[in-house]
């Protein structure tokens, strides 16, 4: 199946510092989302990014569409004791032949901010 | 503000027993999810169902059979318990099948189940 390559697995920071991550596919991508999880709940959604090149902000958080629609990247500037979480990269593919749009995931990135 | 309920939040089970999760969403979406979540995985989808009356199988279908009781539930069982089934267990629901910003998956809290 698709695979996404989420990097790095981990990091470590101190507070205020920013953070860079992004995901990589052989396969191309009709929408790139990434969502946050804190520990013990479920994942919440972050930024959807729906065209190549686009580039998109939520507050601290700063996003972007690759070119090639096979990759993407999230930002998180100056970070927060809140920022901790498992932040994951999620690719939608459109089913052949019409049907339900599934997302394949990236196995996620560890966050620690140190305050 | 429910949005995605789920029960029970922790399960122990042994081998070869059964036991069916259970998701409810007050939502009023279309579509529902169930994924598994193991370390370094990421997120896996097992089956989902596009709309009330349909369910189609995920990438890691295998040992789990799913029923979309109405709109608002759908439920996930083991019938015969492996320890390979030990995971996060989360189901999700968005508006329809399609997945746009105005239609984002909501996920529920998780069941941790444990197989022994």
């Amino acid at each position: 199946g698709q695979q996404l390559n989420q990097s790095p697995q981990s990091m470590f920071i101190q507070e205020g510092e920013d953070v860079s991550m992004n995901c990589t596919s052989s396969s191309i991508f009709n929408t790139w989302l990434w969502y946050k999880q804190d520990p013990g709940e479920g994942p919440v959604l972050l930024i959807a990014l729906y065209k190549a090149g686009e580039l998109t902000s939520n507050g601290r958080l700063t996003a972007q569409f690759g070119i090639t629609r096979k990759d993407s990247f999230l930002n998180i500037s100056a970070s927060i004791p809140s920022d901790v979480g498992i932040y994951f990269c999620a690719g939608q593919l459109r089913r052949p032949q019409g049907g339900s749009e599934k997302l394949v995931f990236g196995k996620g990135m560890k966050l620690t901010v140190n305050p | 503000n429910a949005g995605v309920t789920q029960t029970p939040k922790f399960q122990v089970l042994k081998t070869g027993q059964s036991m069916t999760l259970q998701c409810a969403q007050d939502m009023n979406h279309n579509s529902m999810y169930w994924y598994r979540q193991d370390p370094g995985m990421g997120l896996r989808l097992i089956y989902y169902s596009a709309s009330e009356g349909t369910t189609d199988k995920g990438e890691v279908p295998n040992g789990y059979n799913v029923s979309r009781l109405n709109k608002r539930e759908f439920s996930l069982r083991l019938e015969s318990a492996a320890p390979s089934q030990t995971s996060v267990y989360f189901c999700a629901s968005s508006e329809r099948g399609g997945l746009t910003y105005n239609s984002p998956l909501h996920f529920g809290n998780g069941t941790r189940l444990t197989v022994t």
